[in-house]
Order: structure tokens, then C-alpha cells, then sequence
């Protein structure tokens, strides 16, 4: 059974701060990876996908990477800024969607 | 981009009662759907696995009579929460994909409240 979990479950820095957020999971036959943000009542808000064969994503201040073969994927996020806060999560596609536990981020002026 | 209108966003009945929530992929076929339910600060939790024209695959745990998932067309799939009860009150998302190695779209959600 496919177990995705995140690290750190929250996180508050200053602004400006750059961000690594953490993404393993336990089966490594993915078809890709994909990072979420919610805001809170919010629904899903997709950042990045990343297929099994490729090694990063980027846009803009985010930049995703994935390392199949070890089961891990990192969320960095540059430069943070407080409309940043938000809930992120990381998914992984098999012939199902297996969501994370999910990373609270605050981002204080 | 692609866009999923997940219907009602909002629905309050009374327990006892049976709800049904939409969701549409506006303008892709989506050969899967996935219904996940959400409760405060916690995760998205995978109820089950709908395909079209097939019966959808459900979690363990998840009560396939309670709540019922139909996926008649590329383009709809329904989840009724029959005999609604408290308990049930929570978040419930859709997401749609065409192909396994395209991203999942997500409705808005609906936020379910049993009185």
C-alpha cells in the first residue's frame, strides 16, 4: 500500500526565507508527482507536476524534484512571501492519487 | 486550462436524508475520477476510484452502499451519501484525469453539513 508522507507538518518562518518541503513515499512505481497548494475552505490549487521520467519542475519561485528510485520528492520555494501560507501537498499517481499529509506553511512579514 | 465544476459548493440536510454531489470535467474526457473526502486540518483521504462505464473501486474502509459513486459519461460522475449522518459531515473534493500520465483536475469541493 502507497504511504506518502511530509516533512516538517508545519512551518513558520520570516519572509525572504527560502523553503525546502519534503515529499517520500514508499512505492516508487509512479506514474508522476504532483505539489498542491490549499488555502484554508480552499479547494486544490496545482503548482507542479513531475512525470516518473523527469527530475525537476520549475515555475517561477518553485522548483520541484523528484528522485523516483528513493522515493522522495522536495518542494523549494524561493524568496518566501506571507500570500505563500498556505497548505502544500505532494501526490503521487499510480492507478490511483495518493495524497500526503501535508506541510502548514506560515509565512510572518 | 482544464477546469472541474464540482456542484453544490455548499449543501446542509438533515440526517437521514441523501445527498448528491456533482462533478463535471467542462472541457476534457475524463477517463478517471477520484472522490476524496477531507476532515479540518487533515489531509485528502481517497474514497474511491471511478472509471466510466465501470463500478468504481473504493478504499478499505469506505462503504460502498452509503456512499454511491456512478460515472456514467467521460464527461460527469456523481457521489450520493445516502442516510446521511452527522458524521458524514466533512469536505468532499473530486479530481478528473484523461490519461494516467496527465495531471488530475480538482473541483472547488463541497463542503457537506448534516444537521
Amino acid at each position: 500500500k502507497q504511504e506518502v508522507t511530509q516533512i516538517p507538518a508545519a512551518l513558520s518562518v520570516p519572509e525572504g526565507e527560502n523553503l525546502v518541503l519534503n515529499c517520500s513515499f514508499t512505492d516508487s512505481a509512479i506514474y508522476n508527482l504532483q505539489w498542491f497548494r490549499q488555502d484554508p475552505g480552499k479547494g486544490l490549487t496545482s503548482l507542479l507536476l513531475i512525470q516518473s521520467s523527469q527530475r525537476e519542475q520549475t515555475s517561477g519561485r518553485l522548483n520541484a524534484s523528484l528522485d523516483k528510485s528513493s522515493g522522495r520528492s522536495t518542494l523549494y520555494i524561493a524568496a518566501s512571501q506571507p500570500g505563500d501560507s498556505a497548505t502544500y501537498l505532494c501526490a503521487v499517481r499510480t492507478d490511483k492519487l495518493i495524497f500526503g499529509t501535508g506541510t502548514r506553511l506560515q509565512v510572518f512579514p | 486550462g482544464a477546469v472541474v465544476s464540482q456542484h453544490p459548493s455548499r449543501v446542509i440536510c438533515k440526517s437521514g436524508t441523501s445527498v448528491k454531489i456533482e462533478c463535471r470535467s467542462l472541457d476534457f474526457q475524463a477517463t478517471t475520477m477520484f472522490w476524496y473526502r477531507q476532515f479540518p486540518k487533515q489531509s485528502l483521504m481517497l474514497m474511491a476510484t471511478s472509471n466510466e462505464g465501470s463500478k468504481a473501486t473504493y478504499e478499505q474502509g469506505v462503504e460502498k452502499d452509503k456512499f454511491l459513486i456512478n460515472h456514467a459519461s467521460l464527461t460527469l460522475s456523481t457521489l450520493t451519501v445516502t442516510s446521511a449522518h452527522p458524521e458524514d459531515s466533512s469536505f468532499y473534493i473530486c479530481s478528473a484525469a484523461g490519461t494516467a500520465n496527465s495531471p488530475l483536475h480538482f473541483g472547488n469541493g463541497t463542503r457537506l453539513t448534516v444537521t
